[in-house]
């Protein structure tokens, strides 16, 4: 079946630098979902993609769906310490509605 | 607008106790389902309902029930907890399918089973 990887699992960010987070598909996706949850909180969508290498950017975060529509990148500039959370990729399985998410990665933040 | 309301915000059971996580939402939404999130495991579908009456297994359903006897509402039911269900749960909601099916979460339910 559908498998939804994500990577990294961490990443160490010193404030102000860049990163990206990568998701990964075995099949070609319908959409592709991203969601952040903050310490303590619960996860809250960000944004969706469903077309083949659409590019989104909300302020300093700029998410990609590949051509393929196999796999998706998170890429935060400028990291600041409001960017300290998970972020988690989701995608729709075999039915409607049935989202897979990825692990996560978990983002630490070194002012 | 109160959005997903999840109670108990934390719960403590003994193995083989029985209790029932309460999830309620006033958006009208179509589709609402269960999560668990376990560390490095992400959230994992438990159950999951498409509208009233209607409802299916996710990923991980063993141990769990649910039923959806109103839009509104969608409980998930520990029959007998085993440690292993110690997790957070999450519910959520979203309107029907399509580019507008983005999830709403409750604030989680921490369940520790000892």
């Amino acid at each position: 079946g559908q498998q939804v990887m994500q990577i990294p699992q961490y990443q160490h960010v010193q404030e102000g630098e860049d990163f990206t987070t990568y998701c990964n598909s075995s099949t070609t996706l319908s959409n592709i979902q991203w969601y952040k949850q903050r310490p303590g909180g619960h996860p809250v969508f960000l944004i969706q993609l469903v077309k083949s290498g659409e590019v989104k950017k909300q302020k300093r975060l700029t998410f990609q769906f590949g051509e393929a529509k196999k796999n998706s990148s998170l890429h935060i500039t400028a990291t600041q310490t409001t960017d300290v959370g998970t972020y988690f990729c989701a995608a729709p399985t075999d039915s409607w509605g049935k989202l897979q998410f990825g692990a996560g990665t978990q983002v630490v933040v070194t002012p | 607008n109160a959005g997903v309301t999840q109670t108990p915000k934390f719960q403590v059971l003994k193995t083989g106790q029985s209790m029932t996580l309460q999830c309620a939402q006033d958006m009208n939404h179509e589709y609402m389902s269960w999560y668990r999130q376990d560390p490095g495991m992400g959230l994992r579908l438990i159950h999951y309902s498409v509208g009233a009456g209607i409802t299916d297994q996710g990923e991980v359903p063993n141990g769990y029930n649910v039923s959806r006897s109103t839009t509104e509402d969608f409980p998930l039911r520990l029959l007998s907890a085993a440690p292993s269900q110690t997790s957070v749960y999450f519910c959520a909601s979203s309107y029907s399918g399509g580019e507008d099916e983005k999830l709403f979460f409750g604030s989680g339910t921490q369940l520790s089973v000892l």
